[in-house]
C-alpha cells in the first residue's frame, strides 16, 4: 500500500463549487504539505503543517484553506473554485528529526483538478 | 525573494552518454539542496541530498555537485538509459526544519 494517498485522483468541477482534496499518510510523519504544480512553474507551496496544531501559509495560499484532522490526515479546500485553480495538486510529508537528512519529502500520487 | 532556475528546455541525449542538469539559485546559499525525479502523472521521488559544506555526492550512476561560489548545483547521470527519462527537480532548504523551494524542473529524454 502507498505511504501517502490522495483522493480523489481526478476531479472536474465548475466555477464556484466547493472542493475538498484529501491526503492520508501511514509514514508516521509530523509534517505535511500541499503543493500545486503548473506547467513551467514547478511545485509551489500552498500550505504546510508541522504538527496537528500548527498550520502555515505557503507561497500561494489565497483561495485555499486547509484542515489537519489528525497527524495522518491533511485536507485542502477550495471554497469557491475558479478556472485558474486548474492544476495538479500534490500532498507531501516529511519527518521531524534532528538528523541531517530530515526534510526529505515523500509525495502522494497527485490529484488532477479541472475547474470549468 | 529567492529564485531557482533549471534548464527550461528539455534535454535529449543518446543512451550511454552522461546527462548533466543544472540548478542555479540567487541570493544566499541554502543549508542543503535535494534532487527529485518525477515521472508523468506521478509525484516527485527523492534521489539525493547535498549539504552546503559538501562539494560532491554520489549514488550509483548519479552524481551531484554543489558550488556555493557559482550558486549552482549540477546533477549527472552516467551511462544513461531510456528508463532515466523523466523530469528532474532541484529543491533548496534554507534553514533546518524549514520549507523546500522547488525549481521548475528539467525534462530529460534518453533515446535508445
Amino acid at each position: 500500500d502507498a505511504d501517502v494517498t490522495q483522493t480523489p485522483r481526478n476531479r472536474i468541477t465548475k466555477t464556484g463549487k466547493r472542493i475538498m482534496l484529501e491526503c492520508s499518510q501511514t509514514k508516521g510523519h509530523d509534517r505535511m504539505y500541499w503543493y500545486r504544480q503548473d506547467p513551467g512553474l514547478g511545485l509551489r507551496l500552498i500550505y504546510y503543517s508541522f504538527d496537528v496544531k500548527d498550520i502555515n501559509k505557503g507561497e500561494i495560499s489565497d483561495g485555499y484553506s486547509v484542515s489537519r484532522q489528525a497527524q495522518a490526515k491533511f485536507s485542502l479546500s477550495l471554497e469557491s473554485a475558479i478556472p485558474n485553480q486548474t492544476a495538479l495538486y500534490f500532498c507531501a510529508t516529511s519527518a521531524r528529526t534532528s538528523g541531517r537528512d530530515s526534510d526529505t519529502q515523500y509525495f502522494g500520487p497527485g490529484t488532477r483538478l479541472t475547474v470549468l | 525573494s529567492q529564485k531557482i532556475e533549471q534548464n527550461s528546455e528539455a534535454l535529449n541525449i543518446q543512451e550511454g552518454k552522461t546527462a548533466t542538469l543544472t540548478c542555479n539559485y540567487t541570493n544566499y546559499s541554502p543549508a542543503y539542496l535535494q534532487w527529485y525525479r518525477q515521472d508523468p502523472g506521478r509525484g516527485p521521488v527523492f534521489l539525493l541530498l547535498i549539504r552546503e559544506n559538501e562539494k560532491e555526492k554520489r549514488k550509483e550512476r548519479l552524481k551531484v555537485t554543489f558550488d556555493t561560489t557559482l550558486k549552482q548545483s549540477l546533477f549527472h547521470i552516467t551511462a544513461s538509459q531510456p528508463a532515466d527519462s523523466a523530469t528532474y527537480l532541484c529543491a533548496l532548504l534554507y534553514n533546518q526544519g524549514g520549507k523546500l523551494i522547488f525549481g521548475q524542473g528539467t525534462e530529460l529524454s534518453v533515446k535508445p
